[in-house]
């Protein structure tokens, strides 16, 4: 079963737009939250992560936003741009260290 | 390139053999994790080995086995092939400081995996 929900499963934004990836898991013990970029034909990359005691965090244009209670957590990517275009996993972790993937999102921006 | 690499690069056999991936992690890093990825799968954590001893165990099938050796390079071993393992197999080694879970990750090109 999945225990990291990953949604939308695909996206496309124009160029400057916000494109907004959600992520929502059920285990409390879920303690750190990266989020990777994977572009075609390669590994996936950490991009940003956050744990749950900030409720968000910025790096460059990548922001995650993260609500505790609602055990939620998301990722926009301000200013868009075709470089950008990759797929994007949530994951989540706890003191076991097995980490838990979601399905991805696919996010195209178009010029 | 993320100073991880895997051989081979693709793999193609047949149901029932047994084939080994290997994976040198970075230069100083401690840590090594295999991840499967399938299309209806996803991104499956596999297992992390770290200075050579198991550190953490995920969905890892009983067909499967890995080992890190002192070198600290790692190899996972698949055997009694079905259709359904066919995935990208990817290493990601972290480290040196105890390659905690917080550690960042870096991930190799995979190793491509068919079975037919």
């Amino acid at each position: 079963q999945q225990q990291v929900k990953q949604s939308p499963q695909s996206l496309i934004v124009q160029k400057g737009g916000i494109p907004i990836i959600n992520c929502a898991y059920e285990n409390t013990a879920f303690d750190y939250f990266p989020w990777y970029q994977q572009f075609p034909g390669k590994g996936p990359a950490l991009l940003i992560a956050i744990r749950p005691d900030v409720s968000e965090k910025k790096e460059g244009r990548f922001t995650i936003s993260f609500n505790k209670s609602a055990k939620q957590f998301s990722l926009h990517i301000m200013d868009s741009q075709p470089g950008d275009s990759a797929t994007y996993f949530c994951a989540a972790t706890d003191s076991w260290g097995k980490f838990q993937f979601g399905a991805g999102t696919q996010v195209v921006v178009t010029p | 390139d993320s100073g991880v690499t895997q051989t081979p690069k693709h793999l193609i056999t047949a149901t029932g053999q047994r084939v080994t991936l290997r994976c040198s992690p970075r230069s100083g890093d401690l840590s090594v994790y295999w991840y499967q990825q399938s299309l209806d799968q996803g991104l499956q954590f596999l297992i992390q080995y770290y200075n050579g001893e198991e550190r953490a165990k995920g969905n890892i099938l009983e067909r499967f086995s890995a080992q890190q050796f002192p070198d600290l390079h790692s190899e996972l071993n698949l055997s009694s092939l079905e259709l359904g393992d066919s995935a990208l197999y990817f290493c990601a080694s972290s480290g040196p400081h105890g390659g905690g879970r917080f550690a960042e990750q870096f991930f190799g090109p995979g190793t491509r995996l068919t079975v037919l």
